[in-house]
């Protein structure tokens, strides 16, 4: 069975600079997709990166990046220059096994929720 | 903007009504999927629509009872509810089933609150 750590139920990060947000996950399988999501509190889920198994480098989208260290098997979400509004619910998510899997259902971490200090 | 639109965006229902919480996209994806969200608690998944047949069904109980009339529109049926139901409940979609080496981004609406009284 798959399944997805993420061990900082909370952070805060002072306003422009970067933060770490760290997930860990397991699975036999050695295809898999690994996604980042952030969630304000208003409820929508937004996708923010994706890393595959078998990329061979890391993510980036924008000021998030995703550190991919396949042998740990950890995906952490960095987030350069913080703004105010990246404050939120940030989830690490993983695909199912294909075996199993009629579309892309995902597996989430537990998540973290990110604070942004003015 | 959300590519998936979920409405209502509220909902307070009794625990006798039966209401519908409806789901659009117009991205062609062929998979669209209902997840429900508790409070500080990650989504978990409820159904998955393969192609429009329902290919999912997370042992979910038929008080909540999904519909994909076409490949764009993703119903859920709601009937005699109980207040532990209440949640946030997340629509999402994606391309289908993917290749080993394509991302196939899920992306979720808004999502719709829901409240049993």
């Amino acid at each position: 069975a798959q399944k997805i750590t993420q061990t900082q139920p909370g952070m805060f990060v002072q306003e422009k600079e970067a933060v770490t947000l760290d997930c860990t996950y397991d699975t036999s399988d050695p295809s898999y997709g690994l996604f980042w999501y952030k969630q304000p509190s208003s409820g929508e889920m937004i996708f923010l990166i994706y890393q595959g198994s078998y990329d061979q480098q890391n993510a980036t989208e924008g000021r998030y990046s995703l550190n991919f260290q396949k042998a740990r098997k950890s995906a952490n979400l960095v987030i350069s220059a913080s703004q105010l509004g990246d404050s939120a619910m940030y989830f690490c998510a993983m695909r199912e096994p294909f075996a199993r899997n009629a579309g892309n259902m995902l597996t989430f971490g537990g998540g973290t929720r990110l604070m942004v200090k003015p | 903007d959300t590519e998936v639109t979920q409405t209502p965006k509220h909902l307070v229902m009794g625990m006798t009504n039966k209401k519908s919480l409806k789901c659009e996209q117009h991205m062609g994806h062929r998979a669209m999927y209902w997840y429900k969200q508790k409070a500080k608690k990650p989504p978990e998944l409820m159904f998955v629509y393969s192609y429009e047949k329902l290919s999912i069904n997370e042992s979910v109980p038929s008080r909540f009872s999904p519909e994909c009339p076409n490949s764009s529109l993703l119903n859920l049926h709601l009937h005699a509810l109980q207040p532990e139901d209440s949640a946030l409940y997340l629509c999402a979609s994606s391309q289908g089933r993917g290749g080993r080496r394509s991302g196939n981004t899920i992306y979720f609406g808004e999502g719709s609150w829901l409240t049993v009284v």
